[in-house]
């Protein structure tokens, strides 16, 4: 089973910076990584799927790159709205699942 | 525009069922899936299973193949989630989303989801 690993756990950053968040697999999972964005008390939303591709309305300050076992979502120019935990998720044909990293909090410094 | 309702909050005590809806609207109902998550208070999120809109197939994660079964209605173009054999540690927010017609693709959008409260 492909495990995800997310760091940092926590990632304070100042509006207007940038915020680096990774997403680490335990073999290579070619381009099949999405990446979702969780709200304090609100569903996860799709952000990015296949790597890179930012899903419908997502703003472009939202961008995701990497491959294989290595991936990153990049958030250039933070925005207040954007404190949320951040959550990886790759799906698996055998065993079948869909299977979530550890998820990385962002808040403002 | 693509919406999932689900049905509303439950407490249980432990050995009981739970039975979880999703009704949606927006799409046509045979071209999706869902996948079920589930979220434990402060934790984050695990995958159950899937259930294709179209053939009714299902694909179930091994911790949780002998206590749930995933169904549908697509005349009410709803999803179903059924839980038995509760315990306190199935206390968490389920959610449904809509996934891939066949076992491809990604999941999006998400039901507001479902809190489950088990507790004698």
């Amino acid at each position: 089973e492909i495990v995800l690993t997310q760091s940092p756990a926590t990632l304070s950053v100042s509006p207007g910076e940038r915020a680096t968040l990774s997403c680490r697999t335990s073999q290579s999972v070619y381009n099949d990584l999405v990446w979702f964005q969780q709200k304090p008390g609100q569903a996860p939303r799709l952000l990015i799927y296949d790597t890179s591709k930012r899903a419908t309305g997502i703003p472009a300050r939202f961008s995701g790159s990497g491959s294989e076992t290595d991936f990153t979502l990049t958030i250039t120019g933070l925005e207040p709205e954007d404190v949320a935990v951040y959550y990886c998720q790759h799906r698996s044909n055998w065993p079948p699942g869909l299977t979530f990293g550890g998820g990385t909090k962002v808040d403002i410094k | 525009h693509v919406q999932l309702v689900q049905s509303g909050a439950e407490v249980k005590k432990p050995g009981a069922s739970v039975k979880v809806s999703c009704k949606a609207s927006g799409y046509t109902f045979s071209n999706f899936g869902f996948s079920w998550v589930r979220q434990a208070p402060g934790q984050g999120l695990e995958w159950m299973g899937w259930i294709s809109g179209y053939s009714g197939d299902t694909k179930y994660a091994p911790k949780f193949q002998d206590r749930i079964t995933l169904t549908t209605d697509t005349s009410a173009s709803t999803a179903y989630m059924d839980m038995r054999s509760l315990k306190s540690d199935d206390t968490a927010v389920y959610y449904c989303a809509r996934d891939g017609r066949k076992w491809y693709g990604w999941v999006d959008p998400w039901g507001p989801g479902t809190l489950v409260t088990v507790s004698s």
